[in-house]
């Protein structure tokens, strides 16, 4: 069985640019996670979709960011424009059932300059 | 709000040595409690977790029991590898979402 893989691994991108990261949960696995780790500090939760519905979204940042799950398949979320305090290691886990254990993905690393 | 602290690394301990990693939480309720490692290059993975107090979760020769009365969670291994070289979170949920300490490095040297 194919673990979670996230794309791209590592992300430069200027101040003010768009970027957009991707996973891909493993399959059958309704439930969906985003958690960023910036340096030096905890990773967070940012959002759990179950299927394509964004069932929790409390731990996304500002409306720079937006998540999407369409087809509740593979999950998107783009950084629109990026700053500099965006940069960190963004990770997407998945989950069977939502108090199920999590499998991680191993994070894209995303430096705004 | 939920929370979690643990120690801060990074560790570095000679192989066979004897591992712990503290860890403390703050929650209003009775969360789920997990260690989770990442290897070089990888995602995190579950180590070990407990769902209720005084559950002992324990793999690979880890173990951590879950303390009401403290507030803890510590792990603790009692013979380190080299392989073991990793970074170590503590989490708890409450639910689905984790809450993550911030990670502590171990360094095992041969």
């Amino acid at each position: 069985e194919a673990g979670v893989t996230q794309f791209p691994s590592h992300s430069v991108i200027e101040k003010g640019q768009t970027v957009t990261l991707r996973c891909d949960p493993i399959s059958g696995h309704d439930n969906l996670y985003w958690y960023r780790r910036v340096m030096g500090k905890e990773i967070k939760f940012l959002l759990h979709f179950v299927k394509e519905s964004k069932q929790d979204e409390s731990g996304m940042p500002n409306n720079r960011f937006l998540a999407e799950r369409t087809g509740g398949t593979y999950s998107t979320l783009k950084v629109q424009p990026a700053e500099l305090e965006d940069s960190g290691v963004y990770f997407c886990a998945s989950s069977r059932f939502d108090t199920g254990e999590q499998y991680f993905g191993p994070g894209t690393r995303l430096t705004v300059t | 709000g939920d929370s979690v602290t643990q120690m801060e690394g990074p560790v570095t301990l000679s192989e066979e040595a004897f591992l712990t990693i503290n860890c403390t939480y703050t929650a209003t309720g009775y969360p789920s409690l997990f260690w989770y490692v990442q290897y070089p290059g990888e995602g995190l993975q579950l180590l070990l977790k407990a769902t209720k107090a005084d559950d002992k979760g324990s793999n690979k020769g880890f173990e951590a029991t879950y303390r009401k009365e403290t507030t803890s969670f510590h792990l603790e291994k009692g013979s380190v590898q080299v392989s073991d070289s990793a970074v170590y979170f503590c989490a708890l949920t409450p639910g689905y979402a984790l809450n993550f300490g911030k990670g502590t490095s171990l360094l095992v040297t041969p």
